[in-house]
């Protein structure tokens, strides 16, 4: 069975301070793929980086950057100088590499709140 | 392209009742996965439906069905409505390909009282 452990429940920092929300997940899968999705207060799970199992490559998206480590089932997020605008509910979510098993099953989500 | 829209945004039912919730996905993308998420139980799987078929299903009980029409816009009903069922219920839409991106749409809050 697959699982998304997302251990920080809120996170609150100051404007211009850099956060790293964790990301640890379980799957007997050598395919699979992981997901970043951003959710603020209106409701929609907007998305925000996608990687497969077999590109550790690190990536860096403006202020955004994430962090795949296979060896520790890590896929880490940072926000750098992060902004109140980045204020949300962030999810990180795992699927499997097969088309009928496609669903996303998501971790319990850390609410970042950016204080000016 | 227009993202995902849900029909309705809002909707107040009383236990017992029944309710269809619409989605319709992104054009050309085929698959239309639903979504529950409630305080206590997060963000659960129901079911996937591509090509008006059910591909893959989650843990919920039978009173949650679906269906997706030829244009790939889909359903979901829930019969003889329980408190618990209250809950904001999401759709996705992708072409269908395994580990593609899914793209939400912005839900419909379902209270029941």
């Amino acid at each position: 069975a697959q699982k998304v452990t997302q251990a920080q429940t809120e996170i609150s920092v100051v404007e211009k301070e850099d956060v790293t929300l964790d990301c640890v997940y379980e799957t007997r899968d050598t395919t699979y793929y992981l997901f970043w999705y951003k959710q603020p207060p209106s409701g929609e799970l907007v998305f925000l980086i996608r990687r497969n199992s077999f590109d550790e490559q690190n990536e860096i998206s403006g202020r955004y950057s994430w962090n795949f480590q296979k060896s520790t089932s890590s896929f880490n997020f940072t926000i750098t100088a992060s902004q109140v605008v980045d204020s949300a509910v962030y999810f990180c979510a795992l699927s499997e590499g097969v088309a009928s098993a496609r669903q996303l099953t998501f971790g319990s989500g850390t609410q970042l709140t950016v204080l000016p | 392209k227009a993202g995902v829209t849900q029909t309705p945004r809002y909707l107040i039912k009383t236990r017992g009742q029944q309710v269809t919730l619409s989605c319709s996905p992104i054009s050309g993308h085929r698959s239309v996965s639903w979504y529950q998420q409630t305080p206590g139980q997060g963000l659960q799987f129901l079911f996937e439906y591509f090509s008006e078929t059910q591909r893959n299903k989650g843990n919920f009980p039978g009173r949650f069905s679906g269906r997706q029409f030829s244009n790939s816009r889909s359903e979901m009903n829930v019969s003889t409505l329980e408190l618990g069922d209250s809950a904001l219920y999401l759709c996705a839409s992708s072409y269908g390909l395994a580990g593609e991106t899914q793209y939400f749409g912005p839900g419909t809050r379902l209270l029941v009282l």
